[in-house]
């Protein structure tokens, strides 16, 4: 089955503490994306990878860290976390770049 | 920069009414122009994508959009909609490779 898989689905952590979400996904994409979900705010880009090694900012990197060292890996690394990172995060693919096709089911993280 | 506007924070309707949710957005190059749906604890779903060619494009669930150049504008509609219709409408803008950015959403309430 045709998949985009994020872990944690949920996660609660402190301030400060570095943190990582993975995200895989098994459609041999290039194109992959993160997000994060905030209440009146809509879905804000993070960061999105065109393919393997290659990785650029979307509208708000600052505080994340990605890599994309194989096709189906994209990890969203949080080095500090800080309570304004407390989102609804989700990871995307696609074999079309820009295009946010397949969805992960989301991690909802809280910085305390 | 680009943005995305969409006017409609909530819009509620009857059955079998007609919907129309506005989609502008900002950005003086050529546009690649998305609508995804959102359903209450789920992921988003791409319903519709426009690329190039005929401005009116079909989607799934029998959604339409109609890209409207001189207007910047990219809006939805569907001739009848149906309680299951009731979720969030993201409309988004992609300019260049990979970034992508999304407008605030609208809150579609169908009642019964």
């Amino acid at each position: 089955e045709a998949q985009v898989t994020q872990n944690p689905r949920y996660l609660i952590t402190v301030t400060g503490k570095k943190l990582t979400v993975t995200c895989s996904q098994n459609m041999n994409h290039e194109y992959m994306s993160w997000y994060r979900q905030d209440p009146g705010l809509g879905l804000r880009q993070i960061y999105y990878s065109m393919n393997v090694e290659v990785t650029d900012k979307g509208d708000v990197p600052e505080g994340y860290k990605v890599s994309r060292k194989e096709k189906r890996n994209f990890p969203l690394i949080l080095e500090s976390p800080s309570p304004n990172q407390t989102s609804l995060y989700f990871c995307a693919s696609s074999p079309e770049s820009g295009v946010a096709l397949h969805f992960g089911n989301g991690t909802r993280l809280t910085v305390t | 920069a680009q943005s995305v506007s969409q006017h409609n924070h909530h819009v509620i309707l009857s059955e079998a009414a007609s919907l129309e949710l506005g989609c502008n957005y900002s950005y003086g190059g050529t546009v690649n122009l998305f609508w995804y749906v959102q359903y209450p604890g789920q992921h988003l779903q791409l319903l519709l994508k426009y690329f190039s060619g005929d401005p009116l494009v079909k989607g799934i669930k029998g959604f339409e959009a109609e890209f409207i150049k001189s207007k910047f504008s990219f809006n939805l509609r569907k001739p009848s909609v149906q309680w299951s219709d009731t979720a969030e409408y993201f409309c988004a803008v992609n300019t260049n490779a990979g970034k992508s950015t999304f407008g605030d959403g609208t809150t579609l309430t169908v009642k019964p």
